[in-house]
């Protein structure tokens, strides 16, 4: 079946950049998606990318995708220490309905 | 807007007995999908509601189920609790026809003893 992999930990120093990496094994995926998880609480959509696009940016997110590798990396410009929480990448097949295929999450810690 | 809400948030069951959680979606979202989440196993999908109708399964044995009403809102079932249920069972709710972005829940902690 389909598996979403990514790296357990990563650390930064506030204001610095942080990049969160993501591979995939299922190349028919539609679209690719980012969520944050603060703890005790659900998880918060924070960007997504179809499939035929290389990069999407929003505010302090920047997407990449690289559809040949499969690999889907987060990054985030400018770190701050709110940003401290788990990152999850997720992809839906063109035939999943809106069935979702979570890593295993990459837990930020920023330190001041 | 109001978000995803769910209920209860917390709930603590004895192995055996069974338990109702159940999920409002986000307004003229149609689309309900319940995932499980566990520190072994991650986040894992348990399955999706569509117009009240189940369109996808994930791989869990049937003692887990579901359904959803005419106003979209949606519960699942769990018959027959085992320890290894103990979990953070969320809801995301989602538009049909787009990116299918999926909004969750804060999610029920269950906690089986």
């Amino acid at each position: 079946g389909e598996d979403v992999e990514q790296s357990l930990f990563l650390s930064v120093r506030e204001g610095d950049s942080s990049v969160i990496n993501c591979t995939y094994t299922d190349s028919s995926s539609t679209y690719l998606y980012w969520y944050k998880q603060e703890p005790g609480a659900g998880l918060q959509l924070l960007t997504y990318i179809f499939s035929n696009m290389d990069m999407k940016q929003d505010q302090r997110l920047t997407v990449l995708l690289n559809k040949k590798d499969k690999h889907l990396s987060l990054r985030i410009a400018d770190t701050q220490t709110g940003d401290s929480a788990i990152y999850f990448c997720a992809e839906k097949g063109p035939n999943a309905g809106n069935m979702l295929t979570f890593g295993g999450g990459t837990r930020l810690m920023v330190k001041p | 807007k109001a978000g995803v809400t769910q209920t209860p948030r917390y709930l603590i069951k004895t192995r055996g007995q069974q338990v109702t959680l159940s999920c409002s979606p986000i307004s003229g979202h149609r689309s309900v999908s319940w995932y499980q989440q566990t520190p072994g196993q991650g986040l894992q999908f348990l399955f999706e509601y569509f117009s009240e109708t189940q369109r996808n399964k994930g791989n869990f044995p049937g003692r887990f189920s579901g359904r959803q009403f005419s106003n979209s809102r949606s519960e699942m079932n769990v018959s027959t609790l085992e320890l290894g249920d103990s979990a953070l069972y969320l809801c995301a709710s989602s538009l049909e026809g787009t990116s299918g972005e999926q909004y969750f829940g804060p999610g029920t902690r269950l906690t089986v003893t």
